[in-house]
């Protein structure tokens, strides 16, 4: 079965500094899903990747997929405290039915 | 995210008692899903519903019984649980099998 490992485990910045998370799959990748956990609470979807090379952003978080190394990142730029949390990827087992299976998250603190 | 509802919150159970999680969505979802967040583990998909019709279940024991009257609710029946079952129940829906998954806030299960 497919697994998705995230680098690194955890992650301590200072406000204001960049970020980059890695998500790497042990098979292809048929669609990317970014998501953003505090702690005890639900999942927020961030941003979902399809395609090789796609690109997104959403306000100082862009995702890359890249389809031939089967891997994906995430980045935040000029990182704030309301960034912190624990960030998952989600992968399409291309089952159907959206059958995702997570990475165990990369836990991320902002101190100001 | 206010879209997925999960309750309770919190539940506290016996190994010999019979409890049920309840999930709605109020976003006009096709598909439901219950994944399990243990400590320091990802999470596991543990059943997924389209059009009420349950369409996966992931090796999960008998202990737990999915329901879903509708598309707009689903229930997790637990039954002579074990220590081992407690973790955060959290339900999701999508739209179809293409779309991102939204969560609710999930079901802190404590099992003693």
């Amino acid at each position: 079965s497919q697994e998705l490992e995230q680098s690194p485990q955890s992650l301590i910045v200072q406000e204001g500094k960049n970020l980059t998370i890695n998500c790497t799959s042990s098979k292809t990748l048929y669609g990317l899903y970014w998501y953003k956990q505090k702690y005890g609470e639900g999942l927020i979807f961030l941003m979902m990747l399809q395609k090789g090379g796609e690109e997104k952003s959403h306000e100082k978080i862009t995702a890359k997929l890249d389809e031939k190394k089967q891997q994906s990142s995430l980045h935040i730029t000029a990182s704030q405290p309301s960034h912190a949390g624990i960030y998952l990827c989600g992968a399409d087992e291309a089952g159907g039915y959206n059958k995702l299976i997570f990475g165990a998250g990369t836990r991320l603190a902002v101190h100001p | 995210e206010t879209g997925v509802t999960q309750t309770p919150r919190h539940l506290v159970m016996g190994m010999t008692n019979k409890k049920s999680l309840k999930c709605e969505q109020h976003l006009g979802h096709n598909a439901m899903y219950w994944y399990k967040q243990s400590a320091k583990k990802p999470l596991e998909l543990m059943f997924v519903y389209s059009l009420e019709e349950r369409v996966e279940n992931n090796s999960v024991p008998s202990r737990f019984s999915p329901e879903c009257p509708n598309s707009s609710h689903l229930f997790l029946h637990l039954h002579t649980l074990q220590p081992e079952d407690s973790a955060l129940y959290l339900c999701a829906s999508s739209q179809d099998n293409m779309s991102p998954l939204h969560f609710g806030n999930g079901t802190r299960l404590t099992v003693t």
